[in-house]
């Protein structure tokens, strides 16, 4: 079935620094979605992606669909330590029902 | 605001016994998944439900794990045996309309089997 994955599996930055992580799919998505979990919580959702190119952002967040719509970055500027947690993009299966997360991005930001 | 409902949020059992946990989604979802997570991976999808039906579980172990969403509404996962390797977070999300809405999740079931 469909898989994303994504890049790197971990991050370690100082405060103030930015953060990229990337997510690429072996198919072409209907949409993409970003979802943060903080250490001992749950997936809460951040974004959904759905046209070729968009980009969209959400104050020093930045997220991105590429043209081709198979993959997908957020870029966080001047990370802060309420940024650190585990970063997964979700896309659609090929079945069209299932929503199937990558791996994730674990960020660890130090002050 | 609404939220997603899971019962009990952790749960110690002994392996071959049976486990069952709970999940009751935002009202008026359709679509209501089951997911495992072991630490430091994502979420695994097991079964997706819409409304009652199960639209999605070819990752459910079928010869220990079952689902049911009877009436379309809340949802039961159980586990029986449970073995040493089903220890993990069990969650449960809901979403208006399957892969192209967002979901929300529950605080989870940590599941330990000694």
């Amino acid at each position: 079935g469909q898989q994303v994955m994504q890049i790197p599996q971990y991050q370690h930055v100082q405060e103030g620094e930015d953060f990229t992580t990337y997510c690429n799919s072996s198919t072409t998505l209907s949409n993409i979605q970003w979802y943060k979990q903080r250490p001992g919580g749950h997936p809460v959702f951040l974004i959904q992606l759905v046209k070729s190119g968009e980009v969209k952002k959400q104050k020093r967040l930045t997220f991105q669909f590429g043209e081709a719509k198979k993959n997908s970055s957020l870029h966080i500027t001047a990370t802060q330590t309420t940024d650190v947690g585990t970063y997964f993009c979700a896309g659609p299966a090929s079945s069209g029902y299932a929503l199937n997360f990558g791996k994730g991005t674990s960020l660890l930001v130090t002050p | 605001e609404a939220e997603v409902a899971q019962s009990p949020r952790y749960k110690i059992t002994e392996k071959s016994q049976a486990v069952a946990f709970w999940c009751d989604p935002i009202s008026g979802h359709a679509t209501l998944y089951w997911y495992r997570q072991i630490l430091g991976q994502g979420p695994e999808l097991l079964v997706q439900f819409q409304d009652e039906s199960v639209v999605d579980d070819s990752q459910l172990p079928k010869d220990r794990f079952s689902a049911e969403r009877l009436k379309g509404v809340d949802s039961t996962l159980k586990i029986q045996p449970a073995e040493l390797g089903d220890s993990a977070m069990y969650l449960c999300a809901s979403s208006l309309r399957a892969a192209n809405t967002e979901a929300f999740f529950g605080q989870g079931t940590r599941l330990t089997v000694v």
